[in-house]
């Protein structure tokens, strides 16, 4: 079955350092996105994406957020400043149509 | 705006026993209805969908039905297993180019042999 993927599952990085997380998509899909979950808390929606261009947001995804598919496959979140705040699992996702599929996640751990 | 409610949990069972987590939801328009799975250490799965009212959503024995009149989604199952032990997410998605979820805080199962 086709599925998500994400690398790295686990990434450490110190406060104030740029990390991209990586996804691949199911491929014949068209939208995708990243959510977050901080521990304990609610899954959230960062942003939306679609037809290479984002197509929705949340307050949560400033301006130290970005997107980009940088090939036909390959669906990439950059934070380019990480906060202790951003310490959180961090999920792609992508949909054809009615259904959202979400990847294994990263967890994302600032210290 | 749009919210979704959900039980408190955690809930804990004995194997075979009837399930139901409660879910009700506020939103614009007509949403469409998920409940997804997260077992220790993993992603959310899709378990199950409905997007009209009425629809009827069901896998693994786990069941949920779209009703607009009580703006619910109960998830239910008649006899669970240990396996069943997880975090529950419903959910709830508008249609258009946006397609974002709201998630409920979700309710952790805990299944006893």
């Amino acid at each position: 079955e086709p599925e998500v993927t994400q690398t790295p599952s686990h990434q450490v990085t110190q406060m104030g350092q740029e990390v991209i997380l990586r996804c691949v998509p199911i491929s014949n899909h068209l939208y995708f996105y990243w959510y977050r979950q901080i521990l304990g808390q609610k899954v959230e929606f960062l942003v939306s994406f679609y037809n290479n261009e984002i197509s929705e947001k949340s307050e949560i995804f400033d301006d130290q957020f970005s997107v980009e598919r940088p090939d036909g496959s390959n669906f990439t979140l950059k934070i380019r400043s990480t906060k202790l705040e951003d310490s959180a699992m961090y999920f792609c996702a992508s949909s054809e149509e009615v259904a959202i599929y979400f990847g294994a996640g990263t967890r994302l751990s600032v210290l | 705006g749009n919210s979704v409610t959900q039980m408190e949990g955690p809930v804990t069972l004995s194997e075979e026993a009837f399930l139901t987590i409660n879910c009700t939801y506020t939103a614009t328009g007509y949403p469409s209805l998920f409940w997804y799975v997260q077992y220790p250490g993993e992603g959310l799965q899709l378990l199950l969908k409905a997007t009209k009212a009425d629809d009827k959503g069901s896998n693994k024995g786990f069941e949920a039905t779209y009703r607009k009149e009580t703006t619910s989604f109960h998830l239910e199952k008649g006899s669970v297993q240990v396996s069943d032990s997880a975090v529950y997410f419903c959910a709830l998605g508008l249609s258009g180019s946006a397609r974002q979820l709201t998630f409920g805080s979700g309710t952790q199962l805990t299944v006893l042999p």
